[in-house]
């Protein structure tokens, strides 16, 4: 694709409710991230992917957070137990690889409120 | 602990003039410095970045000044214009960090016409 795609853009979840936020990298991309962003903070790292290593997931804030990458492709974060302090838009970004100095491409995040 | 310290929070600057926008870092593996644009709405795109074998980064009115012995960069904006309002990133990555990013927490900058 053009670009990084992420669904839904928008969604909003009663606490205690499970939810799915997709990514689509850019293709060719081998390396994927997820980055939190809640109101007025900055960019907080959660987990990424590069090929068929092991993720780095030491960004996760609880065991609620997990993430899987399908075919080296599409991933899904997945939150469970929702809780309001999860509300915050949820950013995908890939690039070539996870070396310093790739380029990271941004998607244009997936904002969850929960209510 | 945070490894990488933005300031200001906020700016405003008058159209025409210079914003200045300011990192710190602790990391001294960190090899790879980019500032991140983002408008409201949109995911963070890439501005201009910087390497730690030069000081100083020109692309346009963009210049990354860099400091390696003070453990700082700075992001300059010349002749700063209404549509540069956005939220500037400051970001650093390298040594054990790979190649995910570390990101200052941001500026909001509001160029007034």
């Amino acid at each position: 694709g053009a670009g990084v795609s992420q669904s839904p853009s928008n969604k909003v979840t009663e606490k205690g409710k499970d939810v799915e936020l997709r990514c689509d990298p850019i293709s060719g991309h081998t390396a994927l991230y997820w980055y939190r962003q809640s109101l007025g903070q900055g960019l907080e790292f959660l987990i990424y992917f590069q090929g068929n290593s092991a993720p780095d997931k030491s960004g996760l804030p609880s065991d609620r957070f997990s993430a899987e990458r399908t075919g080296g492709s599409v991933s899904t974060l997945t939150i469970q137990r929702t809780q309001q302090e999860d509300s915050a838009v949820y950013l995908c970004a890939s690039s070539t690889g996870a070396f310093s100095g790739n380029t990271i491409y941004f998607g244009e995040g997936s904002w969850l409120t929960v209510v | 602990q945070q490894q990488v310290k933005q300031s200001p929070q906020s700016l405003i600057v008058q159209k025409g003039g210079i914003s200045i926008i300011n990192c710190a870092y602790e990391n001294t593996a960190f090899d790879y410095f980019p500032w991140y644009q983002q408008f409201p709405g949109k995911g963070p795109a890439l501005l201009i970045a910087i390497r730690p074998d030069v000081s100083e980064k020109k692309e346009g009115r963009f210049t990354i000044s860099f400091n390696k012995s003070a453990k700082q960069f700075s992001l300059h904006i010349m002749d700063s214009q209404p549509g540069d309002s956005a939220t500037y990133f400051c970001a650093a990555s390298g040594g054990g960090s790979q190649g995910n990013l570390i990101f200052g927490k941001g500026t909001k900058l509001s160029v007034k016409p």
